[in-house]
C-alpha cells in the first residue's frame, strides 16, 4: 500500500513569492495534518483537515492556509515568503481525527527561501 | 513555551548497551504519548505509544515508561543497535477528538559499533 505522498520534495522561493505543497494520503485515510520542522524548534503543528474541515489549527500566522479536497488530498499554501519560513514540511495521515494510534508521515517537503 | 521537553540534543551509547532517551512534559492535560523516529531524508515513523492509564509499554527492544506524577517518560532501547541511529522525538496530545501532536526537540542518538 502507498504511503504518505508529499510533492515537491524540494523547492526554491525568493521572500515575498507564495508556495504550495501538496499531500496524498494513504488511500483509506481521510485525516491530514502539517508540520514544520525547523532545526530550532522542532515539529510544530500546522493545521488538520477531516473531510475537507479544519479541525484543528496551530499558532501560525494567516499567511499559512490549507485546503483538503474530497479525495483526501490536501495543500498547504505560504504566501508573502519571509527567510523563516524556510523549514521541511511534513504532512502526516490517519484513518480519522481521533488518534488511536500512530499518524503516518511523507518524506517532507524542504522549503528554502532566498 | 515548550509543553515537550528533550532536553538532551543527543546521545551515544555502545552496540549492544541500552540506550535510555528521556521526556518532559508540562501539560497535565496530555494523557497519549508516542515516540517517533527519523532518519535522515525521510519523514518521521511511529515507534511506541503509551496511554496514561499505564506505566509501561513493550515493543520487542523497545520500552516506554510514564511516570505521571514527574511528567517524564523515557524511552529505553536494549540492545542497542548501530541502525538505531536516529532522530528521536518525543510527542504528547490529549486523547480525542483530535490528532494535534505537540513534539519535542528530538534527540539523535548515535549507536557506536
Amino acid at each position: 500500500k502507498a504511503g504518505v505522498t508529499q510533492t515537491p520534495r524540494y523547492l526554491i522561493k525568493t521572500r515575498g513569492q507564495q508556495v504550495t505543497l501538496s499531500c496524498s494520503p494513504i488511500s483509506g485515510h481521510r485525516s491530514v495534518s502539517w508540520y514544520q520542522q525547523t532545526p530550532g524548534q522542532g515539529l510544530q503543528f500546522l493545521f488538520e483537515y477531516f473531510s475537507e474541515t479544519q479541525r484543528n489549527k496551530g499558532n501560525f500566522p494567516g499567511r499559512f492556509s490549507g485546503r483538503q479536497f474530497s479525495n483526501s488530498r490536501s495543500e498547504m499554501n505560504v504566501s508573502t515568503l519571509e527567510l523563516g519560513d524556510s523549514a521541511l514540511y511534513l504532512c502526516a495521515s490517519s484513518l480519522g481525527p481521533r488518534l488511536i494510534g500512530e499518524l503516518f508521515f511523507g518524506e517532507g517537503s524542504r522549503l528554502t527561501v532566498l | 513555551d515548550q509543553q515537550v521537553k528533550q532536553n538532551s540534543p543527543s546521545l551515544s551509547v555502545q552496540e549492544g548497551r541500552i540506550s535510555i532517551l528521556n521526556c518532559d512534559y508540562t501539560n497535565s492535560m496530555f494523557d497519549y504519548f508516542l515516540w517517533y523516529k527519523k532518519y535522515p531524508a525521510e519523514g518521521p515513523t511511529f515507534l511506541i505509544s503509551i496511554s496514561s492509564i499505564k506505566d509501561k509499554n513493550e515493543d520487542g527492544r523497545f520500552t516506554v515508561f510514564l511516570n505521571k506524577s514527574a511528567k517524564h517518560l523515557s524511552l529505553h532501547i536494549v540492545p542497542s543497535q548501530p541502525g538505531d541511529s536516529a532522530v528521536y522525538f518525543c510527542a504528547a496530545t490529549q486523547s480525542g477528538a483530535n490528532s494535534k501532536l505537540t513534539f519535542g526537540k528530538g534527540i539523535t542518538l548515535s549507536v557506536r559499533p
